[in-house]
Protein backbone atom coordinates (compact mmCIF):
# COMPACT_ATOMS: atom_id res chain seq x y z
CA UNK A 1 0.00 0.00 0.00
CA UNK A 2 1.35 3.72 -1.40
CA UNK A 3 1.81 5.51 2.43
CA UNK A 4 3.06 8.73 3.64
CA UNK A 5 2.86 9.13 6.84
CA UNK A 6 4.16 12.89 8.41
CA UNK A 7 5.69 13.75 12.20
CA UNK A 8 7.69 16.41 13.63
CA UNK A 9 5.17 19.10 14.14
CA UNK A 10 4.31 20.70 17.18
CA UNK A 11 4.03 24.48 18.89
CA UNK A 12 6.81 26.49 18.48
CA UNK A 13 7.58 30.09 19.36
CA UNK A 14 7.95 32.63 16.63
CA UNK A 15 11.60 33.03 15.48
CA UNK A 16 11.60 28.65 16.59
CA UNK A 17 12.55 25.81 14.61
CA UNK A 18 10.77 22.63 13.65
CA UNK A 19 11.91 19.78 11.85
CA UNK A 20 9.32 17.72 9.63
CA UNK A 21 9.67 14.05 8.40
CA UNK A 22 7.74 12.05 5.77
CA UNK A 23 8.28 8.50 6.11
CA UNK A 24 7.59 6.94 2.45
CA UNK A 25 6.10 3.15 1.35
CA UNK A 26 4.49 0.93 -1.14
CA UNK A 27 6.69 2.60 -4.12
CA UNK A 28 9.93 3.21 -5.08
CA UNK A 29 10.84 6.63 -3.13
CA UNK A 30 13.98 7.34 -5.15
CA UNK A 31 12.52 7.76 -8.79
CA UNK A 32 9.94 10.85 -7.57
CA UNK A 33 9.67 14.17 -6.81
CA UNK A 34 8.28 14.94 -3.18
CA UNK A 35 6.87 17.88 -2.00
CA UNK A 36 5.55 19.65 1.26
CA UNK A 37 2.43 21.60 0.83
CA UNK A 38 0.22 23.18 3.79
CA UNK A 39 -3.12 24.42 4.47
CA UNK A 40 -3.87 27.16 7.40
CA UNK A 41 -7.03 26.39 9.34
CA UNK A 42 -9.94 27.18 7.49
CA UNK A 43 -7.76 28.02 4.63
CA UNK A 44 -6.59 26.58 1.04
CA UNK A 45 -4.14 24.55 -0.23
CA UNK A 46 -0.38 26.07 -0.31
CA UNK A 47 2.61 24.81 -2.05
CA UNK A 48 5.74 24.94 0.07
CA UNK A 49 8.03 22.86 -1.09
CA UNK A 50 9.85 20.00 -3.76
CA UNK A 51 12.63 18.25 -4.10
CA UNK A 52 13.50 15.54 -7.08
CA UNK A 53 14.51 11.78 -6.76
CA UNK A 54 18.63 12.22 -6.10
CA UNK A 55 18.08 14.97 -4.18
CA UNK A 56 19.89 17.75 -6.24
CA UNK A 57 17.23 19.86 -7.45
CA UNK A 58 15.26 22.01 -4.71
CA UNK A 59 12.34 24.34 -4.83
CA UNK A 60 10.56 26.57 -2.55
CA UNK A 61 8.01 28.93 -2.72
CA UNK A 62 8.64 32.34 -2.16
CA UNK A 63 7.43 33.14 1.22
CA UNK A 64 9.70 30.08 2.82
CA UNK A 65 12.61 31.09 0.15
CA UNK A 66 15.67 31.77 3.07
CA UNK A 67 13.93 30.18 5.95
CA UNK A 68 13.07 26.62 5.15
CA UNK A 69 15.57 23.77 3.48
CA UNK A 70 14.10 20.48 1.86
CA UNK A 71 16.18 17.63 1.86
CA UNK A 72 16.03 13.46 1.92
CA UNK A 73 17.13 10.23 2.74
CA UNK A 74 16.44 7.70 0.13
CA UNK A 75 17.99 5.01 2.28
CA UNK A 76 15.20 5.92 4.45
CA UNK A 77 12.47 6.31 2.16
CA UNK A 78 12.17 10.02 4.53
CA UNK A 79 11.80 13.62 2.93
CA UNK A 80 12.74 16.29 5.42
CA UNK A 81 11.70 19.95 5.95
CA UNK A 82 13.41 22.22 8.28
CA UNK A 83 11.98 25.01 9.42
CA UNK A 84 13.93 27.79 10.43
CA UNK A 85 12.64 31.43 11.55
CA UNK A 86 9.05 30.76 12.08
CA UNK A 87 6.51 33.06 12.40
CA UNK A 88 2.73 33.21 12.95
CA UNK A 89 1.58 33.07 9.36
CA UNK A 90 3.27 29.41 8.86
CA UNK A 91 0.54 27.74 11.56
CA UNK A 92 -0.89 25.33 9.05
CA UNK A 93 -1.31 21.54 8.41
CA UNK A 94 1.82 20.14 6.85
CA UNK A 95 1.25 17.60 4.01
CA UNK A 96 3.78 15.57 2.60
CA UNK A 97 2.64 14.66 -1.43
CA UNK A 98 4.04 13.35 -4.63
CA UNK A 99 2.83 12.05 -7.68
CA UNK A 100 3.62 12.12 -11.38
CA UNK A 101 2.28 14.89 -12.81
CA UNK A 102 0.13 15.79 -10.48
CA UNK A 103 -0.24 15.35 -6.33
CA UNK A 104 -1.99 12.46 -6.17
CA UNK A 105 -0.74 10.92 -3.19
CA UNK A 106 -0.97 12.86 0.15
CA UNK A 107 -0.18 11.79 3.93
CA UNK A 108 -2.41 13.00 6.68
CA UNK A 109 -0.19 16.22 7.53
CA UNK A 110 1.20 16.82 10.56
CA UNK A 111 0.12 20.36 12.45
CA UNK A 112 2.50 23.39 13.04
CA UNK A 113 1.46 25.95 15.19
CA UNK A 114 3.52 29.33 15.88
CA UNK A 115 2.38 31.23 18.72
CA UNK A 116 3.93 32.93 21.94
CA UNK B 1 3.37 33.99 -5.60
CA UNK B 2 0.34 34.72 -8.03
CA UNK B 3 -2.52 31.82 -7.93
CA UNK B 4 -4.90 30.07 -10.01
CA UNK B 5 -8.32 31.77 -9.51
CA UNK B 6 -11.13 29.65 -9.00
CA UNK B 7 -14.59 30.63 -7.62
CA UNK B 8 -15.15 30.79 -3.99
CA UNK B 9 -18.42 28.78 -4.34
CA UNK B 10 -20.65 26.80 -6.77
CA UNK B 11 -24.47 25.79 -5.69
CA UNK B 12 -26.49 22.85 -7.77
CA UNK B 13 -29.02 20.97 -7.27
CA UNK B 14 -29.21 17.37 -6.97
CA UNK B 15 -28.98 15.53 -10.23
CA UNK B 16 -27.68 18.28 -11.85
CA UNK B 17 -24.33 19.51 -13.59
CA UNK B 18 -21.80 21.67 -12.34
CA UNK B 19 -18.86 23.10 -13.53
CA UNK B 20 -16.15 24.41 -11.72
CA UNK B 21 -13.46 26.88 -13.84
CA UNK B 22 -9.76 27.47 -12.98
CA UNK B 23 -8.14 30.64 -14.50
CA UNK B 24 -4.38 30.86 -14.96
CA UNK B 25 -2.31 32.17 -17.72
CA UNK B 26 0.06 31.06 -20.38
CA UNK B 27 2.62 29.80 -17.78
CA UNK B 28 0.52 27.80 -15.47
CA UNK B 29 -2.62 26.61 -17.08
CA UNK B 30 -2.23 27.26 -20.61
CA UNK B 31 1.30 25.25 -20.66
CA UNK B 32 0.62 22.35 -19.42
CA UNK B 33 -2.74 22.01 -17.93
CA UNK B 34 -3.74 22.09 -14.65
CA UNK B 35 -5.02 19.12 -12.07
CA UNK B 36 -8.10 18.66 -9.77
CA UNK B 37 -8.38 17.86 -5.87
CA UNK B 38 -11.24 17.41 -3.78
CA UNK B 39 -11.35 17.51 -0.21
CA UNK B 40 -13.80 16.61 2.55
CA UNK B 41 -13.55 19.05 5.56
CA UNK B 42 -10.53 17.44 8.05
CA UNK B 43 -9.50 15.08 5.04
CA UNK B 44 -6.66 15.56 3.10
CA UNK B 45 -6.98 15.74 -0.63
CA UNK B 46 -7.73 13.36 -3.11
CA UNK B 47 -6.79 13.93 -6.96
CA UNK B 48 -9.65 13.83 -8.99
CA UNK B 49 -7.98 14.59 -12.28
CA UNK B 50 -4.02 14.90 -13.53
CA UNK B 51 -2.89 17.63 -15.92
CA UNK B 52 -3.66 15.92 -18.77
CA UNK B 53 -7.31 15.79 -17.53
CA UNK B 54 -6.89 11.76 -17.00
CA UNK B 55 -8.95 10.41 -14.26
CA UNK B 56 -6.98 7.89 -11.63
CA UNK B 57 -8.82 4.56 -10.96
CA UNK B 58 -11.47 4.61 -8.50
CA UNK B 59 -12.58 8.34 -9.81
CA UNK B 60 -16.58 8.52 -10.75
CA UNK B 61 -17.02 8.71 -14.70
CA UNK B 62 -19.29 11.62 -13.30
CA UNK B 63 -16.75 13.73 -13.04
CA UNK B 64 -14.50 14.96 -16.33
CA UNK B 65 -11.82 17.46 -16.93
CA UNK B 66 -10.95 19.58 -19.84
CA UNK B 67 -8.99 23.15 -20.46
CA UNK B 68 -9.34 25.72 -23.19
CA UNK B 69 -6.92 28.24 -23.31
CA UNK B 70 -5.69 29.56 -19.39
CA UNK B 71 -8.96 27.89 -18.63
CA UNK B 72 -9.49 24.45 -17.31
CA UNK B 73 -13.23 22.80 -16.07
CA UNK B 74 -14.41 20.59 -14.33
CA UNK B 75 -17.24 19.31 -14.74
CA UNK B 76 -19.66 17.13 -12.50
CA UNK B 77 -22.71 15.48 -13.79
CA UNK B 78 -25.64 13.75 -11.90
CA UNK B 79 -24.76 15.43 -8.78
CA UNK B 80 -24.67 13.37 -5.31
CA UNK B 81 -24.32 14.66 -1.51
CA UNK B 82 -20.98 13.32 -1.52
CA UNK B 83 -20.23 15.78 -4.14
CA UNK B 84 -20.47 18.61 -1.39
CA UNK B 85 -16.76 19.18 -0.84
CA UNK B 86 -14.16 21.57 -2.02
CA UNK B 87 -12.59 21.57 -5.71
CA UNK B 88 -9.06 22.49 -6.01
CA UNK B 89 -6.78 23.30 -9.12
CA UNK B 90 -3.00 22.78 -9.36
CA UNK B 91 -0.24 23.80 -11.89
CA UNK B 92 2.96 24.04 -12.31
CA UNK B 93 4.13 27.83 -13.17
CA UNK B 94 7.28 27.62 -15.74
CA UNK B 95 7.77 31.51 -15.22
CA UNK B 96 7.75 31.34 -11.13
CA UNK B 97 8.89 27.95 -11.30
CA UNK B 98 6.72 26.47 -8.82
CA UNK B 99 3.37 24.92 -8.28
CA UNK B 100 0.45 27.19 -7.40
CA UNK B 101 -2.96 25.96 -6.36
CA UNK B 102 -6.56 27.86 -6.95
CA UNK B 103 -8.21 29.55 -4.05
CA UNK B 104 -10.78 26.29 -3.65
CA UNK B 105 -14.08 26.42 -4.83
CA UNK B 106 -17.03 25.53 -2.51
CA UNK B 107 -19.44 22.89 -4.40
CA UNK B 108 -22.84 23.07 -2.40
CA UNK B 109 -24.96 20.77 -3.54
CA UNK B 110 -28.92 21.69 -2.94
Amino acid sequence: EVQLVESGGGLVQPGGSLRLSCAASGFTFSNFWMHWVRQAPGKGLVWVSGLNGDGSSTLYADSVKGRFSISRDNAKNTVFLQMNSLRGEDTALYYCVTGGNAFSIWGQGTMVSVSS
Amino acid sequence: QAGLTQPPSVSKGLRQTATLTCTGNNNNVGDQGAAWLQQYQGHPPILLSDRSNNRPSGISERLSASRSGNTASLTITGLQPEDEADYYCSAWDRSLNAWVFGGGTKLTVL
